[in-house]
């Protein structure tokens, strides 16, 4: 079965950058979620987005946006990169017929120096 | 505000025993329930799920958890350890009855299972 696909899987940038980090969910799942995992922490929801439009933020930074595009898929832009930023970046989708049930990426690693 | 608490950050035991991961949850309307893994460098699994009916809910790998709203509990259990449970355990929860989007997942801080010879 086709899973939720995060690209990159690891992004090593510098403080004051910018990064992109891309979700592809699952086939016909119409909703996206966002969460921050920092070292040894638990996932901290971010910004969701159903059928394009943003459903609901969480305690993501102003320096960070997000969006869903027409074919679904979502990116997360990062700015003025902080080394507070490095943690692991996972993407869920779901299907709004059973919006409880997220499916997980496997992640995007972003490292800042 | 939801938010979940899994008590015991680390747990051990030994390969054939009991596991038992504790979670106690509070929310302002019923919730659904959660329990994730992650294996390390990896992303989250689902075991299972609490949304309505059954309160015992089986999940992948012989896990189970049972929902008891008198206690705001929802324990993770499973009878035989084995050296492949190794990992960190999440328990969250989000609202039910919420769709387009709006159904976030809030976790509790984790709790890594260690699995003994």
């Amino acid at each position: 079965a086709a899973g939720v696909i995060q690209s990159p899987r690891h992004l090593i940038k510098e403080k004051r950058e910018t990064a992109t980090l891309k979700c592809y969910p699952i086939p016909r799942h119409d909703t996206v979620y966002w969460y921050q995992q920092g070292p040894g922490q638990d996932p901290q929801f971010l910004i969701s987005f159903y059928e394009k439009m943003q459903s609901d933020k969480g305690s993501i930074p102003d320096r960070f946006s997000a969006q869903q595009f027409s074919d679904y898929h979502s990116e997360l832009n990062m700015s003025s990169l902080e080394l507070g930023d490095s943690a692991l970046y996972f993407c869920a989708s779901s299907s709004d017929r059973s919006s409880y049930e997220q499916y997980f990426g496997p992640g995007t690693r972003l490292t800042v120096t | 505000a939801q938010s979940v608490t899994q008590l015991g950050s680390h747990v051990s035991v030994s390969e054939g025993a009991l596991v038992l991961l504790r979670c106690n949850y509070s929310s302002s309307v019923p919730p659904y329930l959660f329990w994730y893994v992650q294996y390390p460098n990896q992303g989250l699994q689902l075991l299972l799920k609490y949304t309505t009916g059954a309160t015992l809910v089986k999940g992948i790998n012989g896990f189970e958890a049972e929902f008891k709203k008198s206690e705001t509990s929802f324990h993770l259990t499973k009878p035989s350890a084995h050296m492949s449970d190794a990992a960190e355990y999440f328990c969250a929860v989000s609202d039910s009855g919420v769709t387009g989007g709006g159904n976030k997942l809030t976790f509790g801080t984790g709790t890594q299972l260690k699995v003994e010879l």
